[in-house]
């Protein structure tokens, strides 16, 4: 079993589309997260949910709109892509915010053209 | 939140120990130390997390001294499967984890 699953592992787009990566866990964390790697290979943390509510959100663009449907599931949808959005996006979990162990998903690319 | 300063790359051959180090100057008492691995095309993968001295578990050790403003990671005898890129984290609490720009360790055979 998958500990922390994405869908999808590649998005190819054009820019000015919608489009929604989802992510799930099955470990029983309390806590999600969704970073972006760039092509320069930092990664940032954009959104953290704690049981489904939202403590972090860092000066990522109101485009970005990440949904919590329950503590299981943190998805992450993108309005009006941009060239600059293209990078992989990752999903985290960890048991709570305390926690300094994160499971990471394998990571969605997305490619704005 | 601590900046943490780790060498680009390193390399190493299979069966040696090696040992990366990061400083942190600026880490605060209720910050700890974190480390994770990262192969290609997959998310970062844990490792191992300490606050002061050593820690050791089946991976890897973790060395702290005790001014706690640098951390070594120590791998023994690394093979080509290490080949990675290695990030070293300061965090206080651990939803405001940041992670720097990392150490590509390169395995050679």
């Amino acid at each position: 079993d998958t500990a922390v699953s994405q869908t999808p592992k590649y998005l190819v787009t054009q820019m000015g589309n919608d489009k929604s990566i989802k992510c799930e866990q099955n470990l029983g964390h309390d806590t999600m997260y969704w970073y972006k790697q760039d092509s320069k290979k930092f990664l940032k943390i954009m959104f953290s949910y704690n049981n489904k509510e939202l403590i972090i959100n860092e000066t990522v663009p109101n485009r970005f709109s990440p949904k919590s449907p329950d503590k299981a599931h943190l998805n992450l949808h993108i309005n009006s892509l941009e060239l600059g959005d293209s990078a992989v996006y990752f999903c985290a979990s960890s048991q709570d915010t305390t926690s300094y162990g994160y499971t990471f998903g394998s990571g969605t690319r997305l490619t704005v053209v | 939140l601590a900046k943490t300063t780790q060498p680009i790359s390193m390399d190493s051959y299979e069966g040696q120990e090696v040992n990366i180090t990061c400083s942190h100057n600026n880490i605060a008492t209720n910050d700890y130390i974190t480390w994770y691995q990262q192969f290609p095309s997959q998310g970062p993968r844990f490792i191992i997390q300490g606050y002061k001295t050593k820690v050791t578990n089946e991976v890897a050790s973790l060395f702290i001294p005790a001014d706690r403003k640098s951390s070594t990671l120590s791998l023994p005898r690394v093979s080509l499967s290490d080949t990675a890129v290695y990030y070293c984290l300061v965090a206080r609490g651990g939803f405001k984890t940041i992670f720097g720009a990392g150490t590509r360790l390169f395995v050679k055979a």
